[in-house]
């Protein structure tokens, strides 16, 4: 059974750290994996969605790597700001007839 | 481009009473997913639907919940009678097809507190 993991759980940075979060997941062969972000009360906007093949995506300062083989994928936030501030999910996805599985998610605060 | 619509936004109930939500996902999107998101968790899936074909509801609690999704478009997810346990946002996301690589769009949620 497939088991995502988010690392850490909780993250607090100043304003204009580089940092990264983490998501490993347990089976390798996933068909695709999706980086979400979620405000307080708010539902889930999409980030990045890295397919099997590829190993990185980008958008503005956000950079999403995936390898397969370990079974992690990062997400890279380039000179953090205060309205970066939420909680990040990570899900996955084993194929196109299967549904995705989600992390408990990484809180994010970036203080000013 | 209109996202996926939820309704109602915030829902307070009685146990044992019975309660309904409603999405509207983007149009032209064939794959409906209904998620249950506790606090400080990731979302679960309760059900996912291909058009009016439920594929996936192996997690959904039958024998309070239930669900359609008429014509393949608007869905609907009930839940009689509903629990203290059942307090909790439901999420509603759909995705295109094959060619999106299923990259889902969410809805703002329902929050439902039973009291």
């Amino acid at each position: 059974k497939q088991e995502v993991t988010q690392i850490p759980a909780a993250l607090s940075v100043p304003e204009g750290e580089n940092l990264v979060l983490n998501c490993s997941f347990t089976d390798s062969a996933i068909y695709n994996l999706q980086w979400f972000r979620q405000d307080p009360g708010k539902g889930l906007t999409s980030l990045l969605l890295i397919q099997s093949s590829q190993r990185e995506q980008t958008s503005g300062r956000l950079n999403a790597s995936l390898d397969k083989s370990s079974g992690r994928s990062t997400l890279y936030i380039a000179a953090s700001q205060p309205g970066d501030s939420a909680t990040y999910l990570c899900a996955v996805t084993q194929g196109q007839g299967f549904s995705f599985i989600f992390g408990k998610g990484t809180r994010l605060l970036v203080k000013p | 481009e209109a996202g996926v619509v939820q309704s109602p936004r915030y829902k307070i109930i009685e146990k044992k009473q019975p309660v309904a939500f409603w999405c509207n996902p983007i149009s032209g999107h064939n794959t409906l997913y209904w998620y249950l998101q506790n606090l400080g968790q990731g979302p679960e899936l309760l059900i996912r639907y291909e058009n009016e074909e439920a594929v996936d509801d192996s997690q959904l609690p039958k024998d309070r919940f239930s669900a359609e999704r008429l014509k393949g478009v608007d869905s609907t997810l009930k839940i009689q009678p509903a629990e203290l346990g059942d307090s909790a946002v439901y999420l509603c996301a759909s995705s295109l097809d094959v060619s999106s690589y299923n990259e889902q769009f969410f809805g703002p949620g329902t929050r439902l507190t039973v009291l």
